[in-house]
This record gives C-alpha cells, sequence and structure tokens, in this order.
C-alpha cells in the first residue's frame, strides 16, 4: 500500500535559514507525490509537484523538493526562510481508486516555524 | 481559470441536528470531486469521493453522506451529528487520473 511518513511534527528555523521538510514515500507502483501548504483556517495549496518528469521539482514561493528514488524521499526544501512561510505543510501521494479518479493520502503534517 | 467555493466558512451546530455543507466547482466539466475531513491535531482523511452526477463512493463508515446532485456540486449532509463530527472540513477537485487536487477554504464544524 502507498503511505508517506513525515519526519518531524514542528520544525523551527530562523529567518533566512535553510527549510528542510522531510518526507519519506512507500510505492509499489512510481509513485505520484505532492507538497502542500496550510496557513491557519484556510484550504491546502499546492507547493509542487512530482509525476515523473524531472527528479528536481520547483514549485511556488521558493520551494523546491528532490525525488531521490533509492531513498525513497522527497523531501522540501527552500534556501532562506521567510516569516510568510510558516504553515502546516503535508506531503501527499496519489493513489489510483479505478479509471479515473485517485484519492491523495497526506501525511501528518510538519508544522513550520519561523523565529525572528 | 478553475475555482473552488466551500459555504458556510465555520457553523456551530447542537448534537442531534442536521447538516449540510455544500461545494461547487467552476471552470471545469465531470470533475472528480472529494471530501476530507481534517480533525484536531490530525491529518486528512477521505470520507467521499464521486467521478459523475450521482456516483458517490464512501471511504470511512460514518455518520455523514454525500451527494452529487449537478455535474459541480457536491454536498457534505447528516440527519442528526455527533460530537464527533467536529472537525475542520475540505472539499476538493481534479482532474483525471493523479493530478493534483485542488482545496476549496474549508468548513469549520462545531458540535456542541
Amino acid at each position: 500500500a502507498q503511505s508517506v511518513t513525515q519526519l518531524g511534527s514542528h520544525v523551527s528555523v530562523s529567518e533566512g535559514a535553510l527549510v528542510l521538510l522531510r518526507c519519506n514515500y512507500s510505492s509499489s507502483v512510481p509513485p505520484y507525490l505532492f507538497w502542500y501548504v496550510q496557513y491557519p483556517n484556510q484550504g491546502l495549496q499546492l507547493l509542487l509537484k512530482y509525476t515523473s518528469a524531472a527528479t528536481l521539482v520547483k514549485g511556488i514561493n521558493g520551494f523546491e523538493a528532490e525525488f531521490k528514488k533509492s531513498e525513497t524521499s522527497f523531501h522540501l526544501t527552500k534556501p532562506s526562510a521567510h516569516m510568510s512561510d510558516a504553515a502546516e505543510y503535508f506531503c501527499a501521494v496519489s493513489v489510483a481508486l479505478y479509471s479515473s479518479a485517485s484519492k491523495i493520502i497526506f501525511g501528518s503534517g510538519t508544522r513550520l516555524s519561523i523565529r525572528p | 481559470s478553475q475555482t473552488i467555493h466551500q459555504w458556510p466558512a465555520t457553523l456551530v451546530q447542537p448534537v442531534g441536528s442536521p447538516l449540510s455543507l455544500e461545494c461547487t466547482v467552476e471552470g471545469t466539466s465531470n470533475p472528480n470531486l472529494y471530501w476530507y475531513r481534517q480533525a484536531a491535531g490530525r491529518g486528512l482523511q477521505l470520507l467521499f469521493y464521486s467521478v459523475g452526477i450521482g456516483q458517490i463512493s464512501s471511504e470511512v463508515p460514518q455518520n455523514l453522506s454525500a451527494s452529487r446532485p449537478q455535474d459541480r456540486q457536491f454536498i457534505l449532509s447528516s440527519k442528526k451529528l455527533l460530537l464527533s463530527d467536529s472537525g475542520f472540513y475540505l472539499c476538493a477537485w481534479s482532474v483525471l487520473g493523479n493530478q493534483p487536487q485542488h482545496f476549496g477554504d474549508g468548513t469549520r464544524l462545531s458540535i456542541l
């Protein structure tokens, strides 16, 4: 069965520091992987997606993620944190339901805090 | 461009009362539609999905039901709410296959 595991429920970094949010996946087939961000009391916004093209995926707001099959990882990074990056981040994998539908299985989330 | 609307944004209901949450999508035809629940301190759980009008699949047994009376309308209902139904409910849409899902702003439901 496909799943994702996010390491660390809470990550705190200083403004301007590197952001690294960890995600490992489990999948018996080539996975479709996503990172979503959720600001307080809002829905989820897609940051980036991996769909078996380039292994380094660039997203919005300066985030990127690298798909590493050998490590079954899809970690999210940003070179320099900004105060506005404080939010909950979810790693997710898409699982086919049947011919036209799929469901997203989410990790448990990582809350990112930014210190001034 | 496609947009998704959910309402109401917040709702406070007494135990045993009925529920109706509505979600509509604009700018696309025949989308796949989904209802998720996010309980406090927990991740998101898929409740229902639909690949067409009148076609509803349930992922988990529960006190809730879903309906899709029109192509771009998805409704989450309950006849009698339980305390355990509290949470943040999110509607989402996607196109075919393993494309990302796009989420509405959610409804925060509190049961008293």
